[in-house]
């Protein structure tokens, strides 16, 4: 069965760098999402992205954060100067065009 | 934001029992529900899903339940089975029509053999 995946499983970097989270959703999908889940938290909405632009973005989303459809496989979540407060677990996501949304495994991203 | 409460964070119920989870929400733009299964370390796993121009919807041991008129909906678990227990997720969607899911808190159901 297809299925979205996700690298790398776990970063670790250090307050201030680059990090950029990589997923390949599943092949025939055209939506792709990236969402957060902070330890205790929700899971919260970053970014839908579709046809090559993001079609939606919360407040979190702030200039420090970009997304790329590099290629016609993955679709990729940067953060340009990490902060403490964006360690979290990082979730991909990619519908067909429906409402049904399909995760992938997720990145935990830990900032020191 | 709280679009989509799940006001149980826990639940623990005996094998073969029913389990029923539930969720309610406030913003009567939403017109889709989903729910979501999420073991520890692995992303959210869909579950089921209702529209809500429905009232119920079946899948096996699952079932949801839409009540628009009090923005509730529930999933129940029947029979309920250990490998069951996970942490489920309601979420909506609809208004803004992205895509965009606003998830709940999250209930842990812990099934008990």
């Amino acid at each position: 069965e297809p299925e979205v995946t996700q690298t790398p499983s776990h970063q670790v970097t250090q307050m201030g760098q680059e990090v950029i989270l990589r997923c390949v959703p599943i092949s025939n999908h055209l939506y792709f999402y990236w969402y957060r889940q902070i330890l205790g938290q929700k899971v919260e909405f970053l970014v839908s992205f579709y046809n090559n632009e993001i079609s939606e973005k919360s407040e979190i989303f702030d200039d420090q954060f970009s997304v790329e459809r590099p290629d016609g496989s993955n679709f990729t979540l940067k953060i340009r100067s990490t902060k403490l407060e964006d360690s979290a677990m990082y979730f991909c996501a990619s519908s067909a065009g429906g409402y049904t949304q399909y995760f992938g495994p997720g990145t935990r991203l830990t900032v020191l | 934001d709280q679009q989509v409460k799940q006001n149980s964070p826990s639940l623990s119920v005996q094998e073969g029992r029913i389990s029923i989870l539930n969720c309610d929400y406030t913003n009567s733009m939403f017109d889709y529900f989903l729910w979501y299964k999420k073991y520890p370390a692995e992303g959210p796993t869909f579950l089921i899903s209702i529209s809500s121009i429905k009232d119920k919807n079946e899948d096996g041991r699952f079932t949801v339940f839409l009540n628009k008129s009090a923005k509730h909906l529930s999933l129940h678990i029947v029979p309920s089975q250990p490998g069951d227990s996970a942490v489920y997720f309601c979420a909506a969607s609809g208004a803004g029509n992205t895509g965009k899911l606003i998830f709940g808190q999250g209930t842990t159901l812990q099934v008990k053999p």
